[in-house]
């Protein structure tokens, strides 16, 4: 199946900065998406990019299919933006999560 | 829209007895819906995929005997451990996928402690 590595694993950020998240995937896919896992466990999706830009307010994604790597910009953090993030690809309908990065927004 | 609900969001059972979990998808017809775990601060591990009508496909090393799973209609699906143990003690989260889009919409969890 595919593999999916996230990084950094932990990132700690003082509210207003900016940061990268990445996600490289092993072989090529066709679905991607980006997830918020808030404290309570729920996943909210937050893009859903197999490949090229979104954006969505301070958030936004890139993938690029062919190098295969996605990132996840997080602009002007907030402490709500806390949590961990997951990137998840695959084929069709099956996706393959990473472990994570876990992201703490200090006040 | 897009939301998907599960329920109980929380039980707890003694070890040896059965526990059934739903999953639906409120406003729309999932063809097809997943069933995930996760233990404590890990990732997200695919246990099993099911099609309306159909039997669902396990993932390795996931027991189909154990883990039963019933997809009943576009908009419902059950998960039911069957005499569980301490062990199987996890969270457990259901996804369904429109079939339009491969984009899959979580539901919230469910979380077994089994005693």
């Amino acid at each position: 199946g595919i593999q999916v590595e996230q990084s950094p694993p932990d990132l700690i950020l003082q509210e207003g900065a900016n940061s990268t998240l990445r996600c490289n995937f092993s072989d090529s896919v066709n679905n991607l998406q980006w997830f918020h896992q808030n404290p309570w466990g729920q996943l909210i999706n937050l893009f859903y990019i197999p490949s090229g830009t979104k954006q969505n307010g301070r958030l936004s994604a890139t993938t690029v299919a062919t190098e295969r790597y996605s990132l996840l910009y997080i602009s002007s953090s907030q402490t709500t933006d806390s949590g961990v993030y997951f990137c998840a690809a695959g084929n069709d309908y099956k996706l393959s999560f990473g472990a994570g990065t876990t992201v703490t927004v200090r006040a | 829209g897009a939301v998907v609900s599960q329920h109980p969001s929380w039980v707890i059972c003694k070890s040896g007895t059965s526990v059934k979990i739903e999953c639906r998808s409120l406003d729309f017809q999932a063809t097809t819906m997943f069933w995930y775990r996760q233990f404590p601060k890990q990732s997200l591990m695919l246990m099993a995929t099911s099609n309306e009508g159909s039997k669902a496909t396990y993932e390795q090393g996931v027991e189909k005997d154990k883990f039963l799973i019933n997809h009943a209609s576009l908009t419902l699906s059950t998960l039911t451990v069957t005499s569980a143990h301490p062990e199987d003690s996890s969270f457990y989260i259901c996804s369904a996928q429109t079939g339009y889009l491969y984009e899959q919409y979580f539901g919230p969890g469910t979380r077994l402690t089994v005693t």
